[in-house]
């Protein structure tokens, strides 16, 4: 299996709702990546996590909440977002070290009403 | 601190036509990587290419191919004979090696994108 399966494909919340976005991969990489990306724009990274801790945290701001339960699964929880919010969330994977090559998902599409 | 520039913006070539995409990087480690990434208007992000700062070596696939140069921080992408289907985004990004684990920043820079006229 060398996919990252993202569910769901489209997302669309309100600015009162609670959500969460999920990210599977079973290639055994243990780095794994949230990335938004608005349109006309280069991906932007969210967060990281490194063998399931949290490793890098953009200055996201705390309506975006991540979750790394175990090494195949990445969650992003999301909770009173604004209509700016509306964005491709990208998650990737990888091993640790980064630099052997980034495997993406197909993304969530999330509109913010 | 890490940056990809990618100057240009959009790009507009009729078909069988050669293009290159231009991607300039900065960097302040010895050991790093670039890629390219293609992203269809379906939204997926697909790999082309890796390369990491050791290995300087031009590479072609297919009707694909790069230009790394390190003199002048460039790793430049050149389709040749254009395709419709070649329409896209195009990244380029740069991670650099993270010491202790952390995880690698995957940092891309603007997009250039392709438009292929038949």
């Amino acid at each position: 299996d060398t996919e990252v399966t993202q569910t769901p494909k489209h997302l669309v919340m309100g600015m009162t709702n609670k959500k969460s976005l999920k990210c599977e991969q079973h290639m055994g990489h243990r780095a794994m990546y949230w990335y938004k990306q608005k349109a006309k724009k280069p991906p932007e990274l969210m967060f990281v996590y490194s063998y399931e801790k949290l490793s890098i945290n953009e200055s996201v701001p705390s309506r975006f909440s991540p979750e790394c339960p175990n090494s195949s699964l990445l969650n992003l929880h999301l909770h009173a977002l604004q209509p700016e919010d509306s964005a491709l969330y990208l998650c990737a994977s990888s091993q640790v070290a980064g630099g052997y090559g980034y495997t993406f998902g197909s993304g969530t599409r999330l509109t913010v009403v | 601190a890490q940056k990809v520039t990618q100057a240009q913006t959009e790009i507009s070539v009729v078909e069988k036509e050669d293009v290159t995409l231009d991607c300039v990087y900065e960097t302040r480690d010895t050991t790093y990587y670039l890629f390219w990434y293609k992203q269809p208007p379906s939204g997926e992000l697909v790999f082309l290419i890796r390369r990491n700062s050791f290995d300087e070596q031009n590479e072609i696939s297919g009707r694909y191919s790069w230009n790394f140069q390190k003199s002048t921080s460039s790793f430049n992408f050149t389709i040749t004979a254009s395709q419709v289907v070649d329409s896209a985004v195009y990244f380029c990004a740069l991670s650099e090696w993270e010491a202790g684990n952390q995880g690698g920043k995957l940092i891309f820079g603007q997009g250039t994108e392709l438009s292929v006229k038949p």
